[in-house]
């Protein structure tokens, strides 16, 4: 079953814009993670967010967690064409929250045009 | 770092055979995961070893699949009496972790693609 819920399912936009992605859940969290799978590969972890951060930065990547909302976003500044992906975001339950291995959403896909 | 490999790439099988996938992971990692992941979908969760000990298996595993990882190091699932609907994607992952939950980074192979004709 999946736990997260990525919005939108796909985002079409120029070079250099920016794109964000948001992520929603649905029990509480141990930590949540985003990863990118480019077609026919296996997905590269890119963050990790632990249940009380509220934002994490990673180069051009930039993620908020919001637990009272239970939600995420994912922002990448100054896109360029080799960030067209499939984006995934990932959560840990804590133990009264239900599954403590990652739980992936079904994924955002992104496509940066030159 | 090797990475995470997995073979083979691609398998194509007739409905009702055996198959066996390997997996070789970051060779310190002491965990190990299996996913599955369909076209348009994210990965599902279908097993967990840490060293040799199988954890965790998903409700999803029907009694046709099994995993091993002898030693704690590579590890394999083998599907029995294929189906079309276990035509997938299956990754694997290891990492590096301790105490409850997966708490680290999963470092993820380039997958198997399996299809059940």
């Amino acid at each position: 079953s999946q736990q997260g819920e990525e919005d939108p399912q796909a985002l079409s936009i120029q070079e250099g814009e920016n794109a964000t992605m948001n992520c929603s859940y649905k029990t509480s969290i141990n930590n949540l993670q985003w990863y990118r799978q480019n077609s026919g590969r296996g997905l590269v972890h890119l963050i990790l967010i632990r249940s009380n951060e509220r934002e994490k930065h990673s180069g051009r990547l930039r993620v908020t967690l919001d637990t009272s909302k239970k939600s995420s976003s994912l922002l990448i500044t100054a896109s360029r064409a080799a960030d067209t992906a499939s984006y995934f975001c990932a959560t840990v339950s804590t133990p009264q929250g239900g599954s403590e291995k990652l739980v992936f959403g079904k994924g955002t896909k992104l496509t940066v045009n030159p | 770092d090797t990475g995470v490999s997995q073979d083979p790439r691609h398998k194509i099988t007739k409905r009702g055979q055996n198959v066996t996938f390997r997996c070789d992971p970051i060779s310190e990692h002491n965990r190990l995961y299996w996913y599955r992941q369909t076209l348009g979908q994210g990965p599902e969760f279908l097993t967990y070893f840490q060293n040799e000990a199988q954890l965790e298996k998903s409700r999803l595993l029907s009694d046709r699949f099994s995993a091993e990882r002898p030693k704690g190091s590579f590890s394999t699932l083998e599907i029995q009496r294929t189906e079309q609907g276990d035509s997938a994607m299956y990754l694997c992952a290891s990492s590096k972790g301790q105490g409850r939950g997966t708490n680290e980074k999963l470092f993820f192979g380039s997958g198997t693609q399996l299809s059940v004709l």
